[in-house]
C-alpha cells in the first residue's frame, strides 16, 4: 500500500516567518500535487510537480519534487494570515490503478498577525 | 454557477434515515469521484466514475451507493448509514479519468450522523 506521510501535523507560526512542510513516502510517484483546503472548503490545487528535482514556485510559496520523486516539500517565505488552512499533497499511483491520487493527511498551517 | 457545487452543505441524519448527496459540476469534466474526508486521515477515494462508468469502487460498504445519471451530476445516496460515516464528503470532477488530469473540487457535505 502506497502511503504519503506529511510533516508536521500542525504548524502555528507569527506572520512573516519561513516554514517549511514535507511529504515523504517509501513509493515512487509519477507526479505530486499539493493542495490547500480552508475551513468549510473543499481542497484547492496549488501545483503539480511532475520531474524528479523539479521546483516550482509560485509566489511566496516554492514546491520542490525529491530526485528519486518519493518526497516533496514546500517552503512558505513570509507567511501571511491568507495563507492559513490545510496542506494536502497527492501523489499519483506509479504503475498502479488508472488514474488514483493518493492523499497525505495533511498539514495544518496557522499563521497569526 | 461555476465550478463544482455540493448540495446540502450539512446535513444531519439518523440511522435509520435515506438521504442523497448531489454533485453538479459546471465544468464539462468527463470524470467525477466521491472521496471521504474524516480527522485524522487521509482523504479515502470512494467512487470513481468516468464517461457515466463506475471505473473504481474502493471496497465501500454498500449502505453507501453512487449513481451517475449524466456527466454532469453524481449522486452519493445514503441509507442505514453508522456513526462512524459522520465525516465530509467532498466531490471531485476532472477532464478525464487518469492522474494527469488536475481534480477540481467542491466544497464537501458535512454529514453527521446520530
Amino acid at each position: 500500500t502506497q502511503l504519503l506521510e506529511q510533516s508536521p501535523q500542525f504548524l502555528s507560526i507569527q506572520e512573516g516567518e519561513n516554514l517549511t512542510v514535507y511529504c515523504n513516502s517509501s513509493s515512487v510517484f509519477s507526479s505530486l500535487q499539493w493542495y490547500r483546503q480552508e475551513p468549510g472548503e473543499g481542497p484547492v490545487l496549488l501545483v503539480t510537480v511532475v520531474t524528479g528535482g523539479e521546483v516550482k514556485k509560485l509566489k511566496r510559496l516554492t514546491f520542490q519534487f525529491g530526485d528519486a520523486r518519493k518526497d516533496s516539500s514546500l517552503h512558505i517565505t513570509a507567511a501571511q494570515p491568507g495563507d492559513t488552512g490545510l496542506y494536502l499533497c497527492a501523489g499519483a499511483d506509479y504503475g498502479g490503478s488508472q488514474g488514483n491520487l493518493i492523499f497525505g493527511k495533511g498539514t495544518k498551517l496557522s499563521v497569526k498577525p | 454557477e461555476t465550478g463544482v457545487t455540493q448540495t446540502p452543505r450539512h446535513l444531519v441524519m439518523g440511522m435509520t434515515n435515506k438521504k442523497s448527496l448531489k454533485c453538479e459540476q459546471h465544468l464539462g469534466h468527463n470524470a467525477m469521484y466521491w472521496y471521504k474526508q474524516s480527522a485524522k486521515k487521509p482523504l479515502e477515494l470512494m467512487f470513481v466514475y468516468s464517461l457515466e462508468e463506475r471505473v473504481e469502487n474502493n471496497s465501500v460498504p454498500s449502505r453507501f451507493s453512487p449513481e451517475c445519471p449524466n456527466s454532469s451530476h453524481l449522486f452519493l445516496h445514503l441509507h442505514t448509514l453508522q456513526p462512524e460515516d459522520s465525516a465530509l464528503y467532498l466531490c471531485a470532477s476532472s477532464q478525464d479519468w487518469g492522474t494527469s488530469y488536475e481534480q477540481y473540487f467542491g466544497p464537501g457535505t458535512r454529514l453527521t450522523v446520530t
